[in-house]
């Protein structure tokens, strides 16, 4: 089992709607979660790290469930400009590596 | 600011040459990182130093030499590169290496002919 899952997608989607992506960890251990954003051919940036009390960024929320062990993405409203790779990464505590998934591809279309 | 930057952004290089990636970022960041990502792959760590000191090298073939001269630049020393090196290098800090969150530089695109 891979150590941080995401489904690949692509998600095509249309301009205003409702997207969420779900991520699952199989380390109980994990301590820190993150969301990155990817467009192509640039480097990762990232979006927003990942709380247990769920946080949210304008139109964007994640969400971390750690008795199942996933983490989510929930953007509203979405916009062209949202069209990218979103990564899902997770760091173990006292580890300096940070685990990426292999990432969403989400496409929004006009 | 939280600005990393890489020096070259493109690079083409023989097998036979020998070239160096630089990074640098002045966040006063104690832990600096390389990953290599290869197209519609994410990316995959080379080695960290924390402190100024490598704390991780995840098995990465010796004609990659990394060096951190000081807590700001980070380099990464190439020789005798395979063609099948060629991919995007980023570089990365953090304010500490544990569970911290990590700003990428721009990357290097490095193509090995």
């Amino acid at each position: 089992r891979k150590e941080v899952e995401q489904d690949p997608g692509p998600f095509n989607v249309p301009e205003g709607a409702t997207v969420a992506f779900n991520c699952t960890y199989s380390n109980s251990a994990s301590q820190s979660f993150f969301w990155y954003r990817q467009d192509c051919r640039k480097e990762p940036k990232l979006l927003m790290s990942v709380y247990s009390s769920g946080n949210e960024d304008g139109r964007f929320t994640a969400q971390l469930n750690r008795a199942s062990q996933y983490i989510s993405l929930l953007i509203r409203d979405s916009k062209l400009s949202d069209s990218a790779t979103y990564l899902c990464v997770v760091n173990i505590l006292g580890n300096e590596k940070l685990t990426f998934g292999t990432g969403t591809r989400l496409t929004i279309i006009p | 600011d939280t600005e990393v930057t890489q020096t070259p952004k493109h690079l083409v290089m023989g097998m036979t040459n020998k070239k160096s990636l630089k990074c640098e970022q002045h966040m006063g960041h104690r832990a600096m990182y390389w990953y290599k990502q290869k197209a519609k792959k994410p990316p995959e760590l080379m080695f960290v130093y924390s402190y100024e000191k490598l704390s991780i090298n995840e098995s990465v073939p010796s004609r990659f030499s990394p060096e951190c001269p000081n807590s700001s630049l980070l380099n990464l020393h190439l020789h005798a590169l395979q063609p099948e090196d060629s991919a995007l290098y980023l570089c990365a800090s953090s304010r500490s290496g544990q569970g911290a969150m990590q700003y990428f530089g721009p990357g290097t695109r490095l193509t090995v002919t």
